[in-house]
């Protein structure tokens, strides 16, 4: 089956610094990825999900990530961090698979800061 | 669209007590879910069902029951709580299961003392 490993629980990053957060996933076949952003006190909202049509995926609020097969990493990126981006973020996996199915596997999350 | 609709927001249960936790959804999909959200564990899936009269066990099913009489509605019910199903409760739906994106609900924060 297939996992999640987001490295690193907390992040904290200077307003208008590059904001870097880890993914890595394990699976034996091409993956559908995604990342999800949770705020305070709310349900999880997508930010951007990669399904093999191109390896730099764009998102929502300026975010992207680059699916790195020789890496099995999906990391985030936004390169000048903003106060509104402190939530959580969430890297998630899902695959097909014949006979059955695999159901969405989130990471543990990340909880980014972001210092005035 | 209101999209998912959860209700309650905040609940306090005392041992033993039952509850239904509500889950609405108005767009039509056929796929929902159940997860709770544990602090620093991310997201595990109870129950999911993949259409009107169909469910099935998740991760983390022990303790809790579902149906779905119709594609809009996804009740989850606690009979018997306990301390260990302290956590937030949310509900998704999804148009298709590989690769759509899920929809949340803004959660419901259960407290059993």
């Amino acid at each position: 089956a297939q996992s999640v490993t987001q490295l690193g629980s907390h992040v904290s990053v200077s307003e208008g610094a590059l904001v870097l957060l880890r993914c890595n996933y394990s699976s034996s076949v091409p993956p559908y990825l995604f990342w999800y952003v949770q705020y305070p006190n709310q349900g999880l909202q997508l930010l951007l999900k990669y399904t093999s049509a191109a390896t730099l995926v764009k998102g929502i609020n300026g975010f992207e990530a680059e699916f790195k097969k020789s890496e099995t990493s999906f990391h985030l990126t936004k390169p000048s961090a903003h106060m509104s981006d402190a939530a959580e973020y969430f890297c998630a996996v899902s695959r097909e698979e014949k006979g059955g199915s695999e159901k969405l596997v989130f990471g543990k999350g990340t909880k980014l800061t972001v210092n005035p | 669209n209101a999209g998912v609709t959860q209700t309650p927001k905040f609940r306090i249960l005392k041992i033993g007590q039952s509850m239904t936790l509500q889950c609405a959804q108005d767009m039509n999909h056929n796929y929902m879910y159940w997860y709770r959200q544990d602090p620093g564990m991310g997201l595990k899936l109870i129950y999911y069902s993949v259409g009107a009269g169909i469910t099935d066990k998740g991760e983390v099913p022990n303790g809790y029951n579902v149906s779905r009489s119709t594609t809009e509605d996804f009740p989850l019910r606690l009979e018997l709580a306990a301390p260990s199903q302290t956590s937030v409760y949310f509900c998704a739906s999804s148009y298709m299961e590989y690769n759509s994106p899920l929809h949340f609900g803004n959660g419901t924060r259960l407290t059993v003392t």
